[in-house]
């Protein structure tokens, strides 16, 4: 079956870097997209970005453009997302989903979450 | 704010339907397709429709979904107390070129 296991928690202070690593199975990687969705505490969803497993284009949600990096690795069909300069107001759960190989579908399933937590 | 508008909750008894709204603009429902997410508490969303009303495999004709102009709808019959959970719609804009989601609504099973 299809699954998206993403590494585990992690706390970081202010201005420092994360990156989170969702893991895929059961289906082909580089057929499909990743794309990156977070949830802060006690809030809605907020698409981040998408990057293409197939040919590695990405689209990033303008707010985060410079701060943040999607990359995957096909060898281990591993998408990774990497979010710089970490401020109190990105913790957050983390999700990845899986998406279309072009297009942002949002269709899914989704990754358990990782909870990124900035604070000093 | 959420660029779609959707009601913080809504709450029916087991067995009764219940409906969720979802309101946005031309640059968004009114041009692209609309998927409706569940999330139970503590997990992580599930979609429960995509291309504004087709079920994914596995998911119950329970649940509905439905589009006209510039708002959308969720259906639910027959409602199960385990159907409590954050139900959220979400579709492409094509003005700021990111999916945009609804702020969410809380379904409660009295």
């Amino acid at each position: 079956q299809v699954q998206l296991v993403q590494s585990g928690a992690e706390v970081k202070k202010p201005g420092a870097s994360v990156k989170v690593s969702c893991k895929a199975s059961g289906y082909t990687f580089t057929s499909y997209g990743i794309s990156w969705v977070r949830q802060a505490p006690g809030q809605g969803l907020e698409w981040m970005g998408w990057i293409s497993a197939y040919n590695g284009n990405t689209n990033y949600a303008q707010k985060l453009q410079g701060r943040v990096t999607m990359t995957t690795d096909t060898s281990t069909s591993t998408a990774y997302m990497e979010l710089r300069s970490l401020r109190s107001d990105d913790t957050a759960v983390y999700y990845c989903a899986r998406d279309h190989m072009t297009t942002v579908t949002l269709r899914g399933p989704w990754g358990q979450g990782t909870l990124v937590t900035v604070s000093s | 704010q959420s660029v779609l508008t959707q009601p913080p909750s809504v709450s029916a008894a087991p067995g009764q339907k219940v409906t969720i709204s979802c309101s946005g603009s031309s640059s968004n429902i009114g041009n692209n397709y609309v998927s409706w997410y569940q999330q139970l508490p503590g997990t992580a969303p599930k979609l429960l429709i995509y291309e504004n009303n087709k079920r994914p495999s596995g998911i119950p004709d329970r649940f509905s979904g439905s589009k006209s102009g510039t708002s959308a709808t969720l259906g639910i019959t027959g409602l199960q107390t385990g159907d409590e959970a954050d139900y959220y719609c979400g579709t492409w804009d094509s003005s700021l070129s990111v999916w945009v989601f609804g702020g969410g609504t809380k379904l409660t099973v009295l």
